[in-house]
């Protein structure tokens, strides 16, 4: 069964603005993780936060963890036309299995 | 980074006939492959875990009998639909561990669509 509930389910933003997407998710997990995906494509992952690390950044993307609520958010900032796409977020926990959260997309117009 | 090769990217099958996709991790061994299924607009759906020389773990839900995983070797799953039916049309994906490292990230295929007719 599916882990993780994102927020929003879609979005739509003006180029250079910025895209906040939250997750949250049910049980204790080892990591974290967020993923894109283009229409009909396959999964590109884009940054993985572990339990005990609180704030991640990797170029525009900044990725933060709240594990007493059990929630994470992902910041876009300055999103580009080349940033549409459907975000995931993912959970690590027991077992190594991987459980995605229901998406969400977003759409910039350029 | 890793890479993760499914084929075929594309399949058209009848119904009632059995399709493989093949899961290649390409540069690197692992030892857990996943096997995921995901319907138009919808997130992707674990259907099983497969480990290397040992039996698939499938999800709650998921037949084992329909959805047959092998997992021959460090680089190598595959997943055969048997008897596929329409419902069964969605877009496939595995994800393969690297044995390497603190092993918490999965690398992705690029996804085989089938679509039974």
């Amino acid at each position: 069964s599916q882990q993780g509930e994102e927020d929003p389910q879609a979005l739509s933003i003006q180029e250079g603005e910025n895209a906040t997407m939250n997750c949250s998710y049910k049980t204790s997990i080892n990591n974290l993780q967020w993923y894109r995906q283009n229409s009909g494509r396959g999964l590109v992952h884009l940054i993985l936060i572990r339990s005990n690390e609180r704030e991640k950044h990797s170029g525009r993307l900044r990725v933060t963890l709240d594990t007493s609520k059990k929630s994470s958010s992902l910041l876009i900032t300055a999103s580009r036309a080349a940033d549409t796409a459907s975000y995931f977020c993912a959970t690590g926990g027991g077992g190594f299995k991987t459980i995605f959260g229901a998406g969400t997309r977003l759409f910039v117009k350029a | 980074g890793a890479v993760v090769s499914q084929h075929p990217s594309r399949v058209i099958c009848k119904s009632g006939t059995s399709v493989k996709i093949e899961c290649r991790s390409l540069d690197f061994q692992a030892t857990t492959m996943f096997w995921y299924r995901q319907f138009p607009k919808q997130s992707l759906m674990l259907m099983a875990t497969s480990n290397e020389g040992s039996k698939a773990t499938y999800e709650q839900g998921v037949e084992k009998d329909k959805f047959l995983i092998n997992h021959a070797s460090l680089t190598l799953s595959t997943l055969t639909v048997t008897s596929a039916h329409p419902e069964d049309s969605s877009f496939y994906i595995c994800s393969a561990r690297d044995r390497a490292g603190g092993g918490y990230e999965q690398y992705f295929g690029p996804g085989t669509r089938l679509t039974v007719t």
